[in-house]
């Protein structure tokens, strides 16, 4: 069975913290999402990609193939941070998404 | 920039009541889904659409219809509401290319059906 697992489920941080939120997957992909959802229900797609790194403001994802494994770090933590991080992939084979059980955070000031 | 819009922010219905949830994006997206999300289970996919008129089922179809009569709209629809369809639903979008396009979406429908 194809699976997405993320860890931690829950996680709390102080203010300016540097956070990891990692998600591992089963076989290949093609492409993996992450994904933000405020306590409102919205959801906001972060970063897309299929190999190395990328970065936008204090937010940085990387992807390792080999070791089938994603992580998304927040430099610098700040309240506003708090949200659910959701990763979701695309197996290489078949046209689905599969989503993570999500990481709920939270930056305390 | 992108904007999905879902109809309703909250809907309370009856069991058995035929309930109708819509959504509309304004960037002329091939691609259309409607997810539902429950505690423990993540995102579930329930329908999907890649153009007009065509629409493709997800893991979880039982229970729902689709309708997509013009590009931009992507209804999902409910045809006799039960207590285990109350969840919140989510409706996506994205450029025609699959799953490797981002993802744009609604800010969700929390239905609940008494």
């Amino acid at each position: 069975k194809n699976e997405v697992e993320q860890s931690p489920q829950n996680l709390t941080a102080q203010e300016g913290e540097f956070i990891t939120i990692n998600c591992s997957y089963s076989v290949g992909i093609s492409a993996l999402h992450w994904l933000q959802q405020h306590p409102g229900g919205g959801i906001v797609s972060l970063f897309m990609l299929s190999s190395g790194k990328k970065k936008h403001g204090r937010l940085i994802a990387t992807i390792n193939i080999q070791e089938k494994h994603s992580s998304l770090h927040i430099t610098a933590s700040h309240p506003r941070d708090s949200a659910v991080y959701i990763c979701a992939v695309r197996w290489a084979a078949g046209n689905k998404l599969t989503f993570g059980g999500g990481t709920r955070v939270l930056v305390k000031p | 920039d992108v904007k999905v819009t879902q109809s309703s922010r909250y809907l309370v219905k009856r069991t058995g009541e035929k309930v109708f949830l819509e959504c509309v994006q304004d960037m002329d997206h091939e691609n259309m889904f409607w997810y539902r999300q429950d505690p423990g289970l993540g995102l579930r996919l329930i329908y999907f659409s890649y153009d007009v008129k065509m629409k493709e089922k997800g893991d979880i179809p039982e229970g729902y219809s689709v309708s997509r009569e013009k590009k931009e709209r992507f209804s999902l629809i409910l045809e006799s509401a039960s207590t285990n369809q109350t969840s919140m639903y989510l409706c996506a979008s994205s450029l025609r290319g699959g799953y490797n396009s981002p993802l744009h979406f609604g800010n969700g429908t929390r239905l609940t059906v008494t």
